[in-house]
C-alpha cells in the first residue's frame, strides 16, 4: 500500500526557532498533500492544502507567515514552523493523495512538537 | 461546507460484546465517508472508507460500517472487540471528486475496553 513517512516524528525547539517537518510520499505521487495539527484530545484540523509547483492554500485562521509550506516536489512536502512559540506546541500530521478520482489520504505518523 | 459530527466523546465496551460508534455528515453532495483509528502518539491508520456501491462495507481488524443516506450516518461496527481496539476513533468526510481538498474530521469517540 502507499506509504507516507513524516520526520521527524518529535521535535522540541526553543522559543523563537525554527522546525521544519517533512513529509514524502515513499511509493507514489502527490500532487497534493495536506498538513493537519491536533491538539491533544481533539480532533485534526486541517491547516493547508500543498500542492506541488504552486502556492498552498491555507485554511482561515492559518498564519500563512508562520507556518511556510513548500512542495516543490511530487513526493515532498515541508511545513516549517517559523519563530516557533509555545503555543505551537501541537501534533502536526500530513496526508498524500494518491491520483485518481477514488483517491484516499494517506497519512503519515505525526510529528509531536514541543516548543520550550 | 461540510460537517461530522461524533455524538459519543468516550465510549466504554466489555471485552468480546458488540460495538458500534456513530458518526453523522452534512454535505450537499456524494460524500466519502472514512473511519480511521489512532493509538496515542501515532498517525492515523485507515479502517474503510465508502465510495460508492454496496452501502455496508468491510474493513481491516473485523470492522464494518454501513452508510445510510437517509441518516446521513456512517456508523461504525463491530461484532466483538478485543482489548487491543482501544484508541481514538475518527469518522471523516472527503469530496467526491478526489484528491483536491483535504478532510474534514468529527471530534472522535476515544474507545475503551474493559476486561
Amino acid at each position: 500500500g502507499a506509504v507516507v513517512s513524516q520526520h521527524p516524528s518529535w521535535v522540541i525547539c526553543k522559543s523563537g526557532t525554527s522546525v521544519k517537518i517533512e513529509c514524502r510520499s515513499l511509493d507514489f505521487q502527490a500532487t497534493t498533500m495536506f498538513w493537519y495539527r491536533q491538539f491533544p484530545k481533539q480532533s485534526l484540523m486541517l491547516m493547508a492544502t500543498s500542492n506541488e509547483g504552486s502556492k498552498a492554500t491555507y485554511e482561515q485562521g492559518v498564519e500563512k507567515d508562520k507556518f511556510l509550506i513548500n512542495h516543490a516536489s511530487l513526493t515532498l512536502s515541508t511545513l516549517t514552523v517559523t519563530s516557533a512559540h509555545p503555543e505551537d506546541s501541537s501534533f502536526y500530521i500530513c496526508s498524500a493523495n494518491a491520483a485518481g478520482l477514488t483517491s484516499e489520504a494517506f497519512f503519515g505518523q505525526g510529528t509531536r512538537l514541543t516548543v520550550v | 461546507a461540510q460537517s461530522v459530527t461524533q455524538p459519543d466523546i468516550h465510549i466504554t465496551v466489555s471485552e468480546g460484546a458488540s460495538l458500534e460508534l456513530r458518526c453523522n455528515y452534512s454535505y450537499g453532495a456524494t460524500p466519502y465517508l472514512f473511519w480511521y483509528v489512532q493509538s496515542p502518539g501515532q498517525g492515523l491508520q485507515l479502517l474503510l472508507k465508502y465510495f460508492s456501491g454496496d452501502t455496508l462495507v468491510q474493513g481491516i481488524k473485523g470492522f464494518e460500517a454501513e452508510f445510510k443516506r437517509s441518516q446521513s450516518s456512517f456508523n461504525l461496527r463491530k461484532p466483538s472487540v478485543h482489548w487491543s481496539d482501544a484508541a481514538e476513533y475518527f469518522c471523516a468526510v472527503g469530496v467526491l471528486g478526489g484528491g483536491a481538498d483535504g478532510l474534514t474530521f468529527g471530534k472522535g469517540t476515544h474507545l475503551i475496553i474493559q476486561p
